[in-house]
């Protein structure tokens, strides 16, 4: 089981440039989401997802569009690239009863927007 | 709207001593709670939740609802505990699924 991977791991943008944050897992889990972790501000959700076809917003939706068209990926997509969104990004993923069994997480990607 | 609380950015302790992150949160209903944590160049990780009243790595927490806490507890921290904690809290209803995570706790045990 490679778990939840994230590409890129490292990214640099300029300002209105759009690109796509991937996340795949192999462990048939039902939830995914995607969080921005920023210094001071703990980790925020962006969109999240509990299955192929269904997503809703989090804290912080605003720039960033997903779809979940299986339930192995979970692409984040910045439509027009922010300094604002300079970042380091997260996908998790759980399973059953909410996520009550904890979620395991990628490896995160470093966003840099200039 | 739900939210976690962890008034301490930053923790130090001595090796040997006993370490206590706290963590409240503000939800009317019954709320889950999880401890995880973010090793040095490593992934995060859950560390432990309450629902399992599992110790990990010698960590405990209890959730406490009519303080509305969930303070995690180690009696004797040892350097390689030494990491960033977050606590965070998911809710039933319309939010199932969805994990408020607190700012987080720097913890580092001196030698």
């Amino acid at each position: 089981n490679a778990g939840v991977t994230q590409t890129p791991k490292f990214q640099v943008l300029k300002t209105g440039q759009s690109m796509t944050l991937q996340c795949a897992q192999d462990m048939n889990h039902e939830y995914m989401s995607w969080y921005r972790q920023d210094p001071g501000m703990g980790l925020r959700l962006i969109h999240y997802s509990v299955g192929a076809g269904i997503t809703d917003q989090g804290e912080v939706p605003n720039g960033y569009n997903v779809s979940r068209s299986t339930t192995e990926d979970f692409p984040l997509r910045l439509l027009s690239a922010a300094p604002s969104q300079t970042s380091v990004y997260f996908c998790a993923s759980s399973y059953g009863l909410g996520g009550r069994r904890g979620y395991t997480f990628g490896s995160g990607t470093r966003l840099t927007v200039v | 709207a739900q939210r976690v609380t962890q008034p301490e950015k930053l923790l130090s302790v001595f090796k040997g001593a006993p370490v206590e992150l706290k963590c409240n949160y503000s939800y009317s209903g019954s709320p889950e709670l999880f401890w995880y944590v973010q090793y040095s160049r490593q992934r995060l990780q859950l560390l432990l939740r309450h629902i399992s009243r599992e110790s990990i790595k010698g960590f405990t927490a209890d959730l406490n609802k009519g303080e509305t806490s969930f303070h995690l507890k180690k009696p004797f921290a040892q350097e390689e505990d030494s990491a960033m904690y977050y606590c965070a809290l998911s809710t039933g209803g319309t939010s199932y699924g969805k994990l408020t995570f607190g700012q987080g706790t720097i913890l580092t045990v001196h030698p």
